[in-house]
């Protein structure tokens, strides 16, 4: 079965600082994978997505992130952070065949805060 | 405006009630899913319904039924049989398609 692990529960960066969220998967073919970034009591929203192509992946925000499949790696990166980043942070994969197509997987969230 | 909308925002349970949670989409998408959110744990899939009148168990179902009468519509019904509902559940719809998955903004749900 596929599974994500977001090693970082908690990341604290200071505002201006570069960002880097670390994902990875474990999945035998090339999943579907996803950012999203969620603030308090609010719903998921979709940062930015990799189906194929293109290793380097632009997203909203100015957020980007490197699917490196020999580390099974798809890491969000930012340059320069802002205080309204601040919120948690999911990755996600999804089987892009088989049973299990469709549903996503999702690794267990890290908190970014922001000092200012 | 296309969206997902999930009601009531906050829901309180009682010992041994039943409640419904609502999830209806105006995307068209055939597709829906039911998720589970708790501090620490990330998301957790419940059930998931891939067209009308057909869904399946997720990871964690136990406590849990659903309905797809509507494409728009997939409520799910938190039964007594749960016995730790106090979570965050979160609808979504769409797919691993070029559009992606869209969620709903949530319902708390709280035993009291």
């Amino acid at each position: 079965a596929q599974s994500v692990t977001q090693p970082d529960i908690h990341i604290t960066v200071s505002e201006g600082a570069s960002l880097e969220l670390r994902c990875n998967y474990s999945y035998g073919a090339t999943p579907y994978l996803f950012w999203y970034v969620q603030s308090p009591g609010q719903g998921l929203q979709l940062l930015l997505k990799y189906f194929s192509g293109d290793t380097l992946v632009q997203g909203i925000k100015g957020f980007e992130a490197e699917f490196k499949r020999s580390q099974s790696s798809f890491n969000l990166r930012k340059p320069s952070v802002h205080w309204s980043d601040a919120a948690e942070y999911f990755c996600a994969v999804v089987d892009a065949g088989g049973t299990s197509y469709g549903k996503l997987t999702f690794g267990q969230g890290t908190i970014l805060t922001v000092h200012p | 405006d296309g969206g997902i909308t999930q009601s009531p925002k906050y829901l309180f349970r009682k010992e041994g009630q039943n409640v419904t949670l609502s999830c209806e989409q105006n995307l068209n998408h055939d597709a829906m899913y039911w998720y589970r959110q708790d501090p620490g744990q990330g998301l957790r899939l419940i059930y998931y319904s891939q067209i009308v009148n057909d869904f399946q168990k997720g990871d964690i179902a136990e406590g849990y039924s659903v309905s797809r009468e509507k494409k728009e519509s997939f409520p799910l019904t938190v039964t007594s049989a749960q016995k730790n509902p106090t979570a965050f559940y979160l609808c979504a719809t769409g797919g691993a398609s070029n559009y992606g998955y869209t969620f709903g903004s949530g319902t708390r749900l709280t035993v009291v």
